[in-house]
């Protein structure tokens, strides 16, 4: 089945640790995003990548990274910068453009915990 | 910068009753507006979206919403609610510009419980 997987679903940092949280897509799609979720703030941007080897900051892109160095991948690093990580993490994907494809496919998610 | 307001944050209704989830935006020019549904520990579905046209928009799962440019609304119903719809839903926003596409700006989201 095509879609998009993220793992692990559950990960705990250490104070002063990076993490990198897995985001993979077999659906063949050029974007690929990172939502962070907040109870009660939605859902907000952290990084975006429109295409292999390229990527943007969203609105919240302070304390982490990203690389998109394969299609199917877009795997995002929780630096030691970020000092509430402590979230729900959210990795989508969406393919070509024109209203017809205004459609976000997400994943289930990553919790990130601080011990 | 656009914005999105879900006044209510929790709304229980009985099975069978009808719904209405609201959602109000700021934004200059005509928004490009979504429906999402979250389920517990799982990712987002979109629901329906709307751009330009007819204002009554239809979903899947018996959904439809109306945009109403003059309250700069874009409220979510359905006539008879299942109890498998008890669930999150976020309204969302994006600019009409062609690099925009996928940057959403999310509301607060709305937790819909159902009461059998």
């Amino acid at each position: 089945d095509g879609g998009i997987t993220q793992s692990p679903k559950y990960l705990f940092r250490k104070e002063g640790q990076n993490v990198t949280l897995s985001c993979e897509q077999n659906l063949n799609h050029d974007a690929m995003y990172w939502y962070r979720q907040d109870p009660g703030q939605g859902l907000r941007l952290i990084y975006y990548s429109q295409i292999v080897n390229d990527f943007q900051k969203g609105d919240i892109a302070e304390g982490y990274s990203v690389s998109r160095e394969k299609k199917e991948s877009f795997p995002l690093t929780v630096t030691s910068a970020q000092k509430n990580p402590t979230a729900f993490y959210l990795c989508a994907s969406r393919h070509g453009t024109g209203f017809t494809n205004e459609k976000l496919f997400f994943g289930s998610g990553t919790q990130l915990s601080v011990l | 910068a656009q914005s999105v307001t879900q006044p209510d944050i929790h709304i229980t209704v009985s099975e069978g009753a009808s719904l209405e989830l609201r959602c109000n935006y700021s934004y200059g020019a005509t928004p490009y507006l979504f429906w999402y549904v979250q389920s517990p520990g799982q990712g987002l579905q979109l629901l329906l979206k709307y751009f330009s046209g007819d204002t009554l928009v239809q979903g899947i799962k018996g959904f439809e919403a109306e945009f109403k440019r003059s309250q700069s609304s874009f409220n979510l119903r359905k006539p008879s609610v299942h109890w498998s719809d008890a669930a999150e839903y976020f309204c969302a926003v994006r600019n009409a510009g062609g690099t925009s596409y996928g940057k959403l700006t999310f509301g607060q989201g709305t937790i819909l419980t159902v009461h059998p």
